[in-house]
């Protein structure tokens, strides 16, 4: 089955640091791809869509400078949380759609820390 | 959006079935009814979905009423690795519904 691949699966950073978080389909194609953060005890909360070669659309309220996304091709996009600050720290999840839309498969999460 | 209602917790027994219902009212012609799960600490996985027919997999089956307005996600035999967070969710993916937005989902507590 189609298998969604995140890393890194837990990251402690510092305050004002950026920290990458990578999502990658590993066996399909990924037209599309959604990124979610998830506060203890809560709902996935939708961030971000990224359609591959085009810019991602954020949900409202989300602030596009903050949480940079990219979504270069068709196996891989990132999440980027610039400047982190203690109230960042989440837990992070993606998803990815292919072509032939059978649903949609998650990563394992990333579960931010910043001290 | 198409939105859909869940209640907020369920409780069952270890081996006995479970059925988690879901209403839909307003669900348009064109939405497929999707489930997934969430354990502790991880990602959702994907569970079943339909459309108008009701659906079997090895993970469960789903019932869907005739207008479409209401489903039931059935396990066939709870275990206690079934003890999850499970979310219904309208979507399209040929139109404006297809964002994968949850909502707060039932959570299962399973009984040994």
């Amino acid at each position: 089955g189609a298998v969604v691949s995140q890393h890194p699966s837990w990251v402690i950073c510092k305050s004002g640091t950026s920290v990458k978080i990578e999502c990658r389909s590993l066996d399909f194609q990924a037209t599309t791809m959604f990124w979610y953060r998830q506060f203890p005890k809560q709902s996935l909360m939708l961030m971000a869509t990224s359609n591959e070669g085009s810019k991602a659309t954020y949900e409202q309220g989300v602030e596009k400078d903050k949480f940079l996304i990219n979504h270069a091709s068709l196996t891989l996009s990132t999440l980027t949380v610039t400047s982190a600050h203690p109230e960042d720290s989440s837990f992070y999840i993606c998803s990815a759609g292919d072509r032939d839309f059978y649903g949609y498969t998650f990563g394992s999460g990333t579960r931010l820390t910043v001290v | 959006d198409a939105k859909t209602t869940q209640p907020n917790s369920m409780e069952s027994n270890e081996e006995e079935p479970v059925h988690l219902p879901c209403n839909h009212s307003t669900i348009s012609g064109t939405d497929y009814i999707h489930w997934y799960r969430q354990l502790p600490s991880q990602g959702p996985e994907y569970v079943i979905h339909g459309l108008t027919s009701n659906v079997n997999n090895r993970m469960a089956s789903l019932a869907i009423a005739e207008d479409r307005k209401s489903s039931t996600l059935i396990l066939h035999r709870a275990t206690l690795r079934d003890a999850a967070v499970y979310y219904c969710i309208l979507l399209n993916s040929g139109g404006s519904n297809y964002k994968l937005t949850f909502g707060k989902g039932t959570l299962l507590t399973v009984n040994p």
